[in-house]
């Protein structure tokens, strides 16, 4: 069973570009989330699929964001125009129901 | 608002040396994970802890669940060179919720050797 898995793993990109990340959860996993982790802080929530349905989303998902899981399997994370304070660590987490999450490595994302 | 503290946000020790770490809040929590996480790496899964005074042993580490479940601690016995990472206590909330976790800041451990 191979966990989950995030591409790329780094990214920099020029501030205004737009950029999108992929998730892979592990398989039959139901449940997938997006957080994301500032340097010296503990990851943040995102935002939370059951299936292909988006469920929940946090105050910090701007406008400038959008995720999707189309066929409830992986799911893409798009952030538009990005900014300076967009820099971060961007985790994926997959759960089989109300289960432990399981995190994949992550994409590092600078802003220049 | 922190709703999980953790404490200390920094430890440096020498190998052999014991250590816990405190995870508090005011919140109840249906579970709480600890996670380890590497620079670079997304967190590892460590243990999860569901009911009030639950003690968990895993090789040298110990977690234990608050009677009351807002609070946990990690113990790390003999600490050695291969526990330096960053430890991180995260809460789920109680049935019906999406299950997303809440984290605490994390606790920056360094064992030298």
């Amino acid at each position: 069973d191979t966990g989950v898995s995030q591409d790329p793993r780094h990214k920099i990109t020029k501030r205004g570009q737009n950029v999108t990340f992929r998730c892979d959860p592990i398989s039959e996993h139901n449940r997938l989330y997006w957080y994301r982790q500032t340097l010296g802080q503990g990851p943040e929530f995102l935002t939370y699929f059951q299936n292909e349905a988006q469920l929940e989303k946090s105050r910090l998902l701007s406008d400038r964001f959008s995720a999707e899981r189309p066929k409830g399997s992986f799911s893409t994370l798009e952030i538009q125009r990005t900014e300076q304070g967009d820099s971060a660590m961007y985790l994926c987490a997959s759960s089989r129901g109300q289960t432990e999450q399981y995190f994949g490595p992550g994409t590092r994302l600078t802003v220049t | 608002t922190q709703l999980l503290e953790q404490s200390p946000q920094f430890l440096s020790i020498q190998e052999g040396e014991n250590l816990t770490v405190y995870c508090n809040s005011s919140s109840v929590f249906s579970s709480l994970q600890w996670y380890r996480q590497e620079p670079g790496e997304g967190p590892v899964l460590l243990v999860t802890v569901v009911t009030g005074g639950e003690v968990k042993k895993l090789k040298r580490l110990t977690f234990q669940f608050g009677d009351a479940r807002k609070d946990s601690s990690l113990h790390i016995t003999a600490a050695q060179p291969g526990d330096t990472g960053l430890y991180l206590c995260a809460g789920a909330r109680g049935s019906g919720n999406t299950g997303k976790l809440i984290f605490g800041q994390g606790t920056t451990l360094q064992v030298k050797p």
